[in-house]
């Protein structure tokens, strides 16, 4: 059983440019979170999201910040119009069920440079 | 406000070595308290949860401790390996929510041999 997947690991953008980035949850899986990690902080929330549904995005920057998670295919985080500040390593989690905290597995990140 | 705060920051320890580091909260209902390993370019990998009655929680060589009156908690490791180092994140979920998390910031250790 694959553990969660992230895509691409590493991305670069320049200013203005759109970043797409990709989460495929763990088999049988069908909650996903989003967070955000700036360097030497921790994780922030950004978004929890269920097939088709948006739970919760009181994380999200009000502008720019997108989510969504198809019926079919990977969860996407999308960010419009980059700017320098969104530089950070973005992690995915999936759950089963909306369980505690203890049931989010992560992925490994995608590490988004801004130049 | 909701924060958890850890120290030190960073860490360098000579393998074998015991070390123990440091979480305080302020997060309010509190739930539970657990303890995340970060492996450079990996996520965070759950190592303990800590409900309001356990006071120690030991897996494998690490053991966690938790004050819920001073709203403290610390995680010992005992004879370190080089697969330690890592950051080691504090998270206190809101007792009012079963998905947000709160992070610390971590504390980066650095096993030398």
């Amino acid at each position: 059983n694959a553990g969660v997947m992230q895509n691409p690991r590493h991305l670069v953008r320049r200013r203005g440019q759109e970043a797409r980035l990709r989460c495929s949850p763990m088999k049988g899986h069908s909650h996903v979170y989003w967070y955000r990690q700036l360097p030497e902080e921790g994780l922030k929330f950004m978004v929890y999201l269920q097939k088709e549904n948006i739970i919760d995005e009181s994380g999200m920057p009000k502008e720019r910040f997108s989510a969504e998670f198809p019926k079919e295919g990977p969860s996407i985080l999308r960010i419009q119009q980059v700017v320098r500040g969104d530089s950070a390593a973005y992690f995915c989690a999936s759950s089963p069920n909306r369980g505690g905290p203890d049931t989010q597995y992560f992925g490994p990140g995608t590490r988004l440079t801004v130049l | 406000k909701n924060q958890v705060e850890q120290s030190p920051q960073s860490l360098i320890i000579l393998e074998g070595k015991n070390c123990t580091l440091q979480c305080n909260y302020t997060v309010s209902p509190f739930s539970n308290l657990r303890w995340y390993k970060q492996d450079t370019g990996r996520g965070p990998v759950s190592l303990t949860i800590m409900t309001f009655s356990e006071n120690t929680k030991s897996n494998g060589r690490y053991t966690a401790t938790l004050d819920a009156d001073t709203k403290q908690s610390s995680l010992h490791i005992t004879a370190s390996q080089l697969s330690d180092s890592a950051s080691y994140i504090c998270v206190v979920p809101p007792g009012d929510s079963n998905y947000q998390l709160i992070w610390g910031a971590g504390t980066k250790l650095i096993i030398k041999p």
